[in-house]
């Protein structure tokens, strides 16, 4: 089946690091995406990764793929009360249109 | 550099009535999709459209909605008789090509059927 899976909820202290996971379906998917949806606001693009990368960079946030296993994280170093928000992955499968999200894991940081 | 735009942001209907919701795609952007989002859950997809063609409307229930993306204007998603089922978040995303590409979500339009 389609589904990209993700744990629903992640609680952190303000400045810890995060660690949101997911699998995703599709071995041949070529792009990752990470999105972050805050309260009453639509989906933001955050970074994505292309499935010949392991790592991406990208100031706090670090993402790993790991193809053989199909997972896909994304790290948060220094985490700050305003990284509190719904964080989505999402594929999109080789050659199409199709975008599958995750059902979103929603970040809570406690200051 | 304006991002994908969509209004009303808010949306009320009384039951039977029609929703129009719109959405102005980045400029450049030919590649259009409609989400919608019930509250505390992910994003299910609705349908797909490029400039004047319905690609991919299997997310969409085939009764009372409708999608249209002309040539000229902004793409218009159209639930007819509105039911309190019906109530939700609808997201609007648009892409610069048909994969390989990015979407760029817009605020969404959050339809209350009362």
């Amino acid at each position: 089946g389609e589904d990209v899976e993700q744990s629903l909820f992640l609680s952190v202290r303000e400045g810890d690091s995060s660690v949101i996971n997911c699998t995703y379906t599709d071995s041949s998917s070529t792009y990752l995406y990470w999105y972050k949806q805050e309260p009453g606001a639509g989906l933001q693009l955050l970074t994505y990764i292309f499935s010949n990368m392991d790592m991406k960079q990208d100031q706090r946030l670090t993402v790993l793929l790991n193809k053989k296993d199909k997972h896909l994280s994304l790290r948060i170093a220094d985490t700050q009360t305003g990284d509190s928000a719904i964080y989505f992955c999402a594929e999109n499968v080789a050659g199409t249109y199709k975008y599958i999200f995750g059902t979103g894991t929603r970040l809570k940081v406690l200051a | 550099n304006a991002g994908v735009m969509q209004n009303p942001r808010h949306l009320v209907r009384r039951r039977g009535q029609e929703a129009r919701l719109r959405c102005s795609p980045v400029k450049g952007h030919s590649h259009v999709y409609w989400y919608r989002q019930l509250p505390e859950e992910g994003l299910k997809f609705m349908v797909y459209l490029q400039k004047e063609n319905i690609i991919d409307e299997s997310g969409m229930p085939k009764e009372r909605f409708s999608a249209e993306f002309p040539k000229e204007g902004p793409s218009i998603l159209r639930i007819q008789q509105v039911v309190r089922g019906d109530s939700a978040a609808y997201f609007c995303a648009s892409s610069l090509g048909a994969y390989n590409s990015p979407l760029h979500f817009g605020n969404g339009t959050r339809l209350t059927v009362t």
